[in-house]
């Protein structure tokens, strides 16, 4: 009921490519949907977030597509650069607290 | 203005000694977090805090204990460290009545083994 499933595990791309990372979600009470960009040996960074209302929100490159019926959004990045090589981590939250569901994360590598 | 900094870096600990690790925020925020990391499990929540002096159970909360006795600091500790203990440990806070987009703010890590 708490898990929120992501996929792939790992993609590779070329420059310019449109990686897309998909996150699935089971507890409908869910009311935060945040993705958060984390560099090696870095901490964890928010990259862009989206509530159930909306069904896309799009920032810069980077876009959030959510489907509320299938419980399930994902995340696209248009025009992918090399340093956009990272970790990507979806996550689901519930309420005030704010205590994150994190998915198992995608390790982006992106060709110049 | 630092954000999240955490205390120490890097630790190695040998089975069953006890350790703690800090974790301060100069951002006035109400909400603290203690996450481990792991290979392919993402980020799990071993306790958080709504404020000081309260703090509460996340996911994986087994085997470590927090104290939240000021507001700008949140302490982990291992009481008997196990080789199942070993994680990259991150600390985050995030600002009470914050915008429902509001983001949580990660410290840089402390890299731990335990032996």
């Amino acid at each position: 009921q708490q898990q929120v499933k992501q996929s792939p595990q790992s993609l590779i791309v070329q420059k310019g490519g449109i990686p897309i990372i998909n996150c699935a979600y089971e507890n409908t009470a869910f009311d935060y949907f945040p993705w958060y960009q984390q560099f090696p040996g870095k901490g964890p960074a928010l990259l862009i977030a989206i509530r159930p209302d909306v069904s896309e929100k799009k920032e810069g490159r980077f876009t959030i597509s959510f489907n509320k019926s299938a419980k399930q959004f994902s995340l696209h990045i248009m025009d992918s650069q090399p340093g956009d090589s990272a970790t990507y981590f979806c996550a689901a939250s519930r309420g005030a607290t704010y205590k994150y569901i994190f998915g198992t994360g995608t390790r982006l590598k992106v060709l110049a | 203005n630092a954000g999240v900094t955490q205390t120490p870096k890097f630790r190695v600990l040998k089975t069953g000694q006890s350790m703690t690790l800090l974790c301060a925020q100069d951002m006035n925020h109400e909400y603290m977090y203690w996450y481990r990391q792991d290979p392919g499990m993402g980020l799990r929540l071993i306790h958080y805090s709504v404020g000081e002096g309260t703090t509460a159970k996340g996911e994986v909360p087994d085997g470590y204990n927090v104290s939240r006795l000021k507001k700008q600091n949140f302490l982990l500790g291992l009481e008997s460290a196990a080789p199942s203990q070993t994680s990259v440990y991150f600390c985050a806070s995030f600002p009470l009545g914050g915008t429902p987009l509001a983001e949580q703010f990660f410290g840089p890590g402390t890299r731990l083994t335990v032996l």
